[in-house]
């Protein structure tokens, strides 16, 4: 199983202020098809979690654009450019590269 | 949009049996991919199982494989996950989720199952 780690575990940050979550895997996650699927996903408190960016850096439908993912092969980050009270919640990535699915821990997101 | 349903999660006893439903609203959900992922406080976000569109090519975690059954029936719009000899460590909240291009792009509120005497 492809085992993603995601650093920090929890992040306080300022509203108005960037954020960033790394997510490493212990295996390359580019597929045979070329792509890369990877995933990162919100989940706010009592709520399910919900797709945020897909396949590194593609924005879902109605995902703000202050969410933007970045990286390759084995290192990826999700950045927040400015974090909103909306924003609080568990953060995860997520492959898809393989069977089994496999998430993150989780970043907990919250305002100082 | 799709949106996803779960319902038939309880209070079950170790070795006991559940089913599980997830009913999906318009005419995407014959065409998607489906899974089951569980969540625990412990070990967080945990895949289950995957089935494809026209219910073949069935996939399971490790952990349940023998134990549970994904299936579906799209006549009726519906996703199932049959568990059977569940044990403590199946408790969990459940969500349905659609396939899309290998993300999960929609998932359900949850159905908690609880395995305890």
């Amino acid at each position: 199983d492809i085992v993603m780690t995601q650093t920090p575990l929890s992040s306080p940050v300022t509203l108005g202020q960037p954020a960033s979550i790394s997510c490493k895997s212990d295996q390359s996650l580019v597929h045979s098809d070329g792509f890369t699927y990877l995933s990162w996903l919100q989940q706010r408190p009592g709520q399910p979690p919900r797709l945020l960016l897909y396949k590194i850096s593609s924005r879902f439908s109605g995902v703000p654009d202050r969410f933007s993912g970045s990286g390759a092969g084995t290192d990826f980050t999700l950045k927040i450019s400015r974090v909103e009270a909306e924003d609080v919640g568990v953060y995860y990535c997520m492959q898809a590269t393989q069977l089994p699915i496999t998430f993150g821990q989780g970043t907990r997101l919250e305002i100082k | 949009e799709v949106q996803l349903v779960e319902s038939g999660g309880g209070l079950v006893q170790p070795g006991g049996s559940l089913t599980l439903s997830c009913a999906g609203s318009g005419s995407a959900f014959s065409l998607s991919w489906m899974h089951w992922v569980r969540q625990t406080p412990g070990e967080g976000l945990v895949w289950v199982s995957r089935i494809h569109a026209d219910g073949s090519n069935a996939k399971y975690a490790d952990s349940v494989k023998g134990r549970f059954t994904i299936s579906r029936d799209n006549a009726k719009n519906t996703l199932y996950l049959h568990m059977n000899s569940l044990r403590a460590e199946d408790t969990a909240v459940y969500y349905c989720a659609t396939d899309w291009y290998y993300t999960l792009n929609y998932w359900g509120q949850g159905t908690l199952v609880t395995v305890s005497s």
